[in-house]
């Protein structure tokens, strides 16, 4: 069955920490990645997505990804974090037909100022 | 922003009764979803649309119906409402299916079945 898996549920780090959430998907085929962001009261958006070329994704507001197709993995990271990076982030699959997103649990991360 | 529009934004009902949930876009996007959102378990896919009166069950369809008479307007339906159905739900708009596409969504509705 297709699935993506966030380990974490809740990360708390202090400003200027770096940051590392885990994302591993089980999905046959060729795949899709994205990682969205939803900020308290709003709603979600985009912070980056592969499909192919470089493994290394680079989207907004400082985050990357890297896609390690021998893990199934798609982790995001952010080198530094800041208070406003405070929101729940979503990593989530989608194959080449039909563009139906396959979700993640979602990880809530808390930055203490 | 794209421009999507869900309303009502926060809903209160009783079980059994019926409720239908509006999705309104100005991007002129063919693709439409609707999605549940729940607490451990992130965002699933309820139902979507490919076209005007064309749509298809998603991962969680059950007690939920669509409807799609124009490009601009998605509805969902519950049926008979039920304290399950308690989530927040949130539409979602591509241009196309390839699966490389951003998805954008809408602010969300909140609704609370009691």
């Amino acid at each position: 069955a297709q699935s993506v898996s966030q380990h974490n549920h809740h990360v708390i780090l202090s400003e200027a920490a770096s940051l590392e959430l885990g994302c591993n998907y089980s999905y046959g085929g060729t795949v899709n990645l994205f990682w969205y962001v939803q900020y308290p009261g709003q709603h979600l958006q985009l912070l980056l997505k592969y499909f192919s070329g470089d493994p290394l994704v680079k989207g907004i507001k400082g985050f990357e990804a890297e896609f390690i197709k021998s893990k199934f993995s798609f982790n995001l990271r952010k080198p530094s974090v800041q208070w406003s990076d405070t929101a729940e982030y979503f990593c989530a699959v989608s194959g080449n037909q039909g563009g139906k997103l396959i979700f993640g649990q979602g990880t809530e991360l808390s930055v203490k100022p | 922003d794209a421009g999507i529009t869900q309303s009502p934004r926060h809903k209160v009902t009783e079980t059994g009764t019926p409720v239908t949930l509006r999705c309104h876009q100005t991007e002129n996007h063919r693709y439409m979803y609707w999605y549940r959102q729940d607490p451990g378990h992130g965002l699933r896919l309820i139902h979507y649309s490919y076209g005007v009166k064309d749509t298809d069950k998603g991962e969680v369809s059950d007690g939920y119906s669509v409807s799609r008479s124009k490009t601009e307007d998605f509805l969902l339906t519950l049926e008979s409402a039920t304290s399950s159905q308690t989530s927040v739900y949130f539409c979602a708009i591509s241009d196309g299916t390839s699966g490389r596409e951003t998805q954008y969504f809408g602010p969300g509705t909140r609704l609370l079945v009691l």
